[in-house]
């Protein structure tokens, strides 16, 4: 069966360093793959989207990557900050642009 | 823009009672989801309408839960009777054909206790 995996434990990493979050997926051919941040108390915001024929994609402090070969996406956060702190939420589509499944998310703590 | 809006926010109801929720999306999204979220865990999908038509409700337990959406905008989500187990968030979120990221913009949520 499909099956999305992200570290259920929480990540903790101090101010300024690199976070990087994991999403791996089993049996499941991704026609792409979103990042989205959420929150305690409100819904999941979007961040960015990969296409499977993209390896990288950057958005200001924001890296993620695609590997269809290993099946795994990489969400980095550069000079993390306290405020980076959240929920963050992978999301597979395919079967039309608009299907999309959520994997359980990776809780980031930035420490001052 | 005004974002998604939910209501109500917050929601206790004794078990076999009935509940509505209601969602009222962003102005010219065509597409609309309602999504169940336990604690710990990511949204998962009811259902999904495209204008007035659920094109995906496979996941949408239909003993108990029916949804709607008139003339293609705002939408509500029914339980009748709610159950312990139905103790979720529940996210309402519409998304556009014309976005190229496929993104879908959520409201807060509606937080149901059953007791």
């Amino acid at each position: 069966s499909q099956k999305i995996e992200q570290n259920s434990e929480a990540l903790n990493i101090q101010e300024g360093k690199t976070a990087t979050l994991t999403c791996n997926y089993t049996n499941y051919s991704p026609a792409y793959l979103q990042w989205y941040r959420q929150d305690p108390g409100r819904g999941p915001v979007f961040l960015l989207l990969i296409r499977e024929n993209e390896k990288e994609k950057r958005k200001e402090r924001l890296k993620v990557t695609f590997d269809t070969t290993l099946k795994q996406s990489l969400f980095h956060i550069t000079a993390s900050q306290p405020a980076d702190s959240a929920t963050y939420l992978c999301a597979l589509g395919s079967g039309g642009y608009q299907k999309v499944t959520f994997g359980i998310g990776t809780k980031l703590q930035v420490i001052p | 823009e005004a974002g998604v809006v939910q209501s109500p926010r917050y929601k206790i109801i004794e078990k076999k009672q009935p509940v509505a929720f209601w969602c009222n999306p962003i102005s010219g999204h065509n597409t609309l989801y309602w999504y169940l979220q336990n604690l710990g865990q990511g949204p998962e999908l009811l259902i999904r309408y495209e204008n007035e038509e659920a094109v995906d409700d496979s996941q949408l337990p239909k003993d108990r839960f029916s949804a709607e959406r008139l003339k293609g905008v705002d939408s509500t989500l029914k339980i009748q009777p709610a159950e312990l187990g139905d103790s979720a968030v529940y996210l309402c979120a519409s998304s556009s054909r014309t976005s190229g990221d496929y993104e879908q913009y959520f409201g807060p949520g509606t937080r149901l206790t059953v007791t």
